[in-house]
């Protein structure tokens, strides 16, 4: 099992580029989270999915962000028109709707913007 | 008011020493508690979780849930350098789905 994995790890973009970062889930984890983290906060929600359908996302997801889960497998998070507001840890979790209320997290994706 | 408020530390404890971590919470449906563990530049580990009110122990760590004052507490027993990170207490609020967390509170553990 290799746990939920997040690619790139670090990304530096100058503001007003399109960022993308993946997450691939444990495998057969039919839940998927994209939460937010700045330095000396815990993550904030962002959005999640159940299988390929996102049922919920937080108002802290303006029109820039969208993110997808074609297929229900892996998830990509995009974020257009970037602001130094957006410099933050991406972080993805993943879970069995099953096993109730636990989720685990990546290694999270950092963005800088400049 | 957050839903959930952490005192951020930092923490500083000699090696060895018992370390008390708090949180409290301000809704009272909120029934199942987790505690993460958070290293620098790492993204958060489940450490434990509890239902409802008493004491529940792994090792050297015992979570403890006190829903009469909404408070919730981790303790480390035997503290050791590895402990120093971050440690996060989260709930699901309103949907099952959507975990929130406190802010964290910084731990160091001096050898």
């Amino acid at each position: 099992d290799t746990g939920v994995s997040q690619n790139p790890r670090h990304k530096i973009t100058k503001r007003g580029q399109n960022v993308t970062f993946r997450c691939d889930p444990i495998s057969e984890h039919n839940r998927l989270y994209w939460y937010r983290q700045t330095l000396g906060q815990g993550p904030e929600f962002l959005t999640y999915f159940q299988n390929e359908a996102q049922l919920e996302k937080s108002r802290l997801l303006s029109d820039r962000f969208s993110a997808e889960r074609p297929k229900g497998s892996f998830s990509t998070l995009e974020i257009q028109r970037t602001e130094q507001g957006d410099s933050a840890m991406y972080l993805c979790a993943s879970s069995l709707l099953e096993s109730g209320n636990t989720i685990y997290f990546g290694e999270g994706s950092w963005l800088t913007v400049v | 008011q957050k839903e959930v408020e952490q005192d951020p530390g930092p923490l500083s404890v000699p090696e060895g020493a018992i370390v008390s971590l708090n949180c409290t919470y301000s809704n009272s449906a909120f029934q199942y508690f987790m505690w993460y563990r958070q290293y620098s530049r790492k993204g958060p580990e489940l450490l434990m979780y509890t239902y409802s009110s008493g004491n529940k122990e792994d090792g050297r760590f015992t979570a403890q849930v006190d829903k009469s004052s909404k408070y919730i507490s981790l303790f480390i027993r035997d503290s050791q350098p590895s402990d120093s990170a971050t440690y996060l207490c989260a709930t699901p609020s309103g949907s099952a789905s959507k975990i929130i967390f406190g802010s964290g509170t910084r731990l160091s553990i001096r050898p």
